[in-house]
C-alpha cells in the first residue's frame, strides 16, 4: 500500500538550532513530494515541492528539503530555527491514480521550537 | 470515526455552470479548511470557515468563489459561472478547534470544467 509516514509526532528544537523534520514514503513511480506548514488558527501553506532535478529544494522562510531516492525520504531542513517556526508540518506525495492523481498524506509532525 | 468526506469525488461541469462542492468535517470538528491544487502545484489555501462564520478568506478569488458553513450540514464551496481554469482538485480539512491541532484531510473533488 501507498503511504507517508512521518515518524515523529513532536520535534523540538532549541532556537538558533538546525532542525529536521522527517518524512519518508512509500509509492510506485516517481512521486511528486511536497511540505506543507498550518501555523496556529491558519490553514495550511504550501513551502515546497519537489518535482524533479536537484535533490536540494529551496522554499519558504528559509525551509529546504533533501530528495533521497535510495532512502524514499524528503525531509524537511533548516539550518538555524526561529520561535516563530513553531507550527504544524505536513508532508505529501503525489502520485498518479488512473487519469488524474492522488495526494497521500503524512499524519503531521509538531515543531516547536524553544527560546 | 469517520474522516472527512467530501462529495462528489469527480465533477464535470460545462463553461458557464455552477459547482458544488461538499464537504462533512469529522464529527465533533467545528473548523473547515479549503484548498485548491491545480496541475502541477501544491496546494493553495482558499478559505478558513467556523460553524457560520468566515474567519480567512485570505486565498479565495474576490469573484465567483464562495463558502459557507451553516449550523448544520455540510460546508459548502460554490464556484459560480465556472471557467476551465477552474479545472483542479478542491481539498477540505477538518480540526476541532483552531491553533496547533490536526487539520484531517478529505479525499477531495475533482472538478473538471469542460
Amino acid at each position: 500500500a501507498q503511504s507517508v509516514a512521518q515518524p515523529e509526532d513532536q520535534v523540538n528544537v532549541a532556537e538558533g538550532n538546525p532542525l529536521t523534520v522527517k518524512c519518508t514514503y512509500s509509492v510506485s513511480g516517481n512521486p511528486y513530494l511536497f511540505w506543507y506548514v498550518q501555523y496556529p488558527n491558519r490553514g495550511l501553506q504550501f513551502l515546497l515541492k519537489y518535482i524533479t532535478g536537484d535533490n536540494l529544494v529551496k522554499g519558504s522562510y528559509g525551509f529546504e528539503a533533501e530528495f533521497n531516492k535510495s532512502q524514499t525520504s524528503f525531509h524537511l531542513k533548516k539550518p538555524s530555527a526561529l520561535v516563530s517556526d513553531s507550527a504544524l508540518y505536513f508532508c505529501a506525495v503525489r502520485v498518479p491514480m488512473d487519469s488524474n492523481y492522488q495526494l497521500i498524506w503524512g499524519a503531521g509532525t509538531k515543531l516547536i521550537i524553544k527560546p | 470515526n469517520a474522516g472527512v468526506m467530501q462529495n462528489p469525488r469527480h465533477l464535470v461541469r460545462r463553461r458557464g455552470q455552477e459547482a458544488r462542492l461538499r464537504c462533512s468535517p469529522m464529527k465533533g470538528h467545528s473548523h473547515v479548511y479549503w484548498y485548491r491544487q491545480l496541475p502541477e502545484e501544491g496546494l493553495k489555501f482558499m478559505v478558513y470557515l467556523q460553524k457560520e462564520n468566515i474567519i480567512d478568506e485570505s486565498g479565495m478569488p474576490k469573484e465567483r468563489f464562495s463558502a459557507e458553513f451553516p449550523k448544520e450540514g455540510p460546508s459548502i464551496l460554490r464556484i459560480q459561472q465556472v471557467v476551465r481554469g477552474d479545472s483542479a482538485a478542491y481539498f477540505c480539512a477538518s480540526s476541532n478547534r483552531g491553533g496547533d491541532t490536526e487539520a484531517f484531510f478529505g479525499q477531495g473533488t475533482r472538478l473538471t470544467v469542460v
